[in-house]
């Protein structure tokens, strides 16, 4: 699975969009993009994934860029409810064998103020 | 709540005992991950059940760890002669074939004393 590098810390005010960057520059062409967060002494949760069409659903848009090198999500109203890790994810979209699993960086630490 | 529950959710043990951790998942997923995460750090890859099959280990996951999935169902993960470098967060997920999303449970902290 590719790597991916994020900025460890973001901050955002409430009611304003999130945008939140990950470079993935050794994607292969079979490679998706994941994001799943973190909120403080919870599991993980699954936000969204896209291969190189922008993707959007009810908690966020994943942005990827032209050559998928690097991609942004992003909470178009952060709360403070949305303050947590995030994590970017590459991994073969397939739910076969180890394929599967996710391989977790350390993420960005978002914090959302008033 | 995702659906996969964990237990203990906080488990105190000293150096050296056993302690065994519970995972029940959503109950038509047929596979589940086991992740490890310590402070600071991202959830690791510790090992995937196929059903009740045991299909990776990771080399994280050492002789003194066992986990077994019986009939398919919930799993269980033991750790024997526990070490205080074994204080971590240990995480369930499930997930359904043909799905893309892991469902992860609360976890279980465990803290070696």
């Amino acid at each position: 699975d590719a790597k991916t590098t994020q900025p460890p810390s973001m901050d955002c005010a409430e009611g304003r969009a999130a945008n939140l960057p990950c470079n993935h520059s050794t994607i292969s062409g079979n490679e998706y993009v994941y994001w799943y967060r973190q909120i403080h002494s919870q599991g993980p949760q699954y936000i969204i994934h896209g291969l190189k069409n922008n993707e959007t659903n009810e908690m966020a848009s994943l942005i990827i860029t032209e050559d998928r090198k690097s991609s942004t999500l992003i909470l178009p109203h952060a709360t403070l409810r949305d303050t947590a890790v995030y994590y970017c994810i590459v991994r073969v979209s397939r739910n076969t064998g180890t394929a599967s699993k996710l391989t977790f960086g350390t993420g960005t630490r978002l914090q959302v103020t008033l | 709540d995702t659906g996969v529950s964990q237990d203990p959710r906080h488990k105190i043990t000293k150096r050296g005992q056993n302690v065994t951790f519970r995972c029940d998942p959503i109950s038509e997923h047929n596979r589940l991950y086991w992740y490890r995460q310590t402070l600071g750090q991202g959830p690791e890859f510790l090992t995937y059940f196929q059903n009740e099959a045991q299909l990776e280990k990771s080399r994280l996951l050492s002789d003194r760890f066992s986990a077994e999935r019986p009939k398919g169902s919930f799993s269980t993960l033991e750790i024997q002669r526990t070490e205080q470098g074994d204080s971590a967060m240990y995480l369930c997920a499930s997930i359904q074939d043909s799905y893309n999303e892991q469902f992860f449970g609360p976890g279980t902290r465990l803290t070696v004393l």
